[in-house]
């Protein structure tokens, strides 16, 4: 059973460029959720995506936006970057089903840094 | 709305000394999954346990262990004999058992540090 993977590993852009970050699910699961953990804090919630269509969003801009794919995979996207938008971004995938969601596994993270 | 509340920036214990880290947390759900997670200097979250609002039994494996309390809100986690793989980052973190999106809202985490 492969866990969560995310790439790339690290990523240095320059304001107002625009990035992607990709992310494959655990074999199995049908949820992808996205994280962004600023240096020194918990992580926030940026949105989820389930069957391919977002199905919850924190508070984020609309330059914040994302893709699931047929294999459950997921991308992250962030148009017109921002100083403060250097970050940890966390992926994390999840089974849903009858309702419910059973837990949550997190991949090692895209370290994005913008100057 | 959700809130988690870990007091604790940092802490820090010299090896096989005990130490419980402190969680808070506000909800106005009646079910909901409280959770923990290590975050060692790699970045991933590593797991550690959930516990659904129902099941207030405190919980033990190996070294750690939970201590849930529904009347204070408070899901506090305990290492018992600390050793120096134990330093890492910890979050406690909380969620709505049902809904749409059951995302994770996670406390500011607790620095954990334990020296040889």
């Amino acid at each position: 059973e492969t866990g969560v993977t995310q790439s790339p590993t690290h990523l240095i852009k320059t304001r107002g460029q625009q990035v992607t970050l990709r992310c494959s699910s655990q074999s199995g699961h049908n949820t992808v959720s996205w994280y962004q953990q600023a240096l020194g804090q918990g992580p926030q919630f940026i949105f989820q995506y389930y069957r391919e269509e977002e199905n919850g969003r924190g508070n984020f801009p609309p330059r914040f936006s994302g893709l699931q794919f047929p294999n459950y995979s997921s991308e992250l996207n962030v148009n017109a970057l921002e100083l403060d938008d250097s970050a940890l971004y966390l992926c994390a995938s999840s089974l849903a089903t009858g309702g419910l969601n059973y837990g949550y596994t997190f991949g090692s993270g895209t370290r994005l840094t913008v100057v | 709305a959700q809130k988690v509340t870990q007091a604790q920036t940092e802490i820090s214990v010299v090896e096989k000394e005990d130490v419980t880290l402190d969680c808070v947390y506000e909800t106005r759900d009646t079910t909901y999954y409280l959770f923990w997670y290590k975050q060692p200097p790699s970045g991933e979250l590593v797991f550690l346990i959930r516990r659904n609002s129902f099941d207030e039994q405190n919980e033990i494996s190996g070294r750690y262990s939970w201590n849930f309390q529904k009347s204070t809100s408070s899901f506090n986690f305990t290492i018992t004999a600390s050793q120096v793989v134990d330093s890492a980052v910890y979050f406690c973190a909380l969620s709505e058992a049902f809904g749409s999106a059951r995302q994770l809202t996670f406390g500011s985490g607790t620095q954990l540090t334990v020296l040889p």
